[in-house]
């Protein structure tokens, strides 16, 4: 069965203190690793889809990377506009669906 | 970029009565599209995915009788919530599923539908 732990489940950071996200998955096949920002009543939005180890992804101030076991969503000097809860999920190979498995979110809060 | 509306954003109703909830997608067309349940601060949880022009399929101990989905085009999936009680008071968000590099399809959310039954 695909599991995605993501961790911490909270994170409060001053305003510039640069710090990482982590996602930890089992997936038998890894189609894609996905990270997606979801504001407060909000639907997630979509940042970044991984697909091999060793790769990584930019887009402003947020990176991510891939190994075989983890993901990391790295914040670079954040901003409170990056405020949000940050979801990961995996895609399998599963029949030809390729239902994604979410996990919990990581709610960061960066303070001005 | 693909767009995927989805309407209401919010809906308040009595116990008992239905309400359906409808998911668009605007610049591409949608095979199959995920229907998810929020609680809050959980992650998202699967209740169905629909494909178009056939039945949805069901997440085990979601109610097909209760949630019913159609998809009958390529670019619009309903939920119906019959019968509604206060225990399905939730978030309800739809996404399409758009193929991407190396087949792994990148889901495009809408945003969202907050039910509130009486």
């Amino acid at each position: 069965e695909d599991q995605v732990t993501q961790s911490p489940e909270a994170l409060r950071l001053q305003e510039g203190e640069s710090s990482s996200l982590n996602c930890s998955y089992t997936v038998s096949g890894l189609r894609g690793l996905f990270w997606y920002r979801q504001d407060p009543g909000k639907g997630p939005e979509f940042l970044f889809t991984l697909y091999s180890a060793g790769e990584e992804k930019e887009k402003e101030r947020l990176k991510a990377t891939l190994t075989k076991k983890e993901s990391f969503l790295h914040i670079t000097a954040p901003k409170p506009e990056d405020s949000a809860t940050y979801l990961c999920a995996v895609q399998a190979h599963q029949g030809g669906s390729y239902i994604p498995t979410f996990g919990r979110g990581t709610s960061l809060i960066v303070h001005p | 970029g693909a767009v995927v509306s989805q309407h209401p954003s919010w809906v308040i109703c009595k116990s008992g009565t239905s309400v359906k909830i409808e998911c668009r997608s605007l610049d591409f067309q949608a095979t199959t599209m995920f229907w998810y349940r929020q609680f809050p601060k959980q992650s998202l949880m699967l209740m169905a995915t629909s494909n178009e022009g056939s039945k949805a399929t069901y997440e085990q101990g979601v109610e097909k009788d209760k949630f019913l989905i159609n998809h009958a085009s390529l670019t619009l999936s309903t939920l119906t919530v019959t019968s509604a009680h206060p225990e399905d008071s939730s978030f309800y968000i739809c996404s399409a599923s758009l193929a991407g590099e190396t087949g792994a399809n990148v889901l495009t959310f809408g945003a969202g539908s907050r039910l509130t039954v009486l």
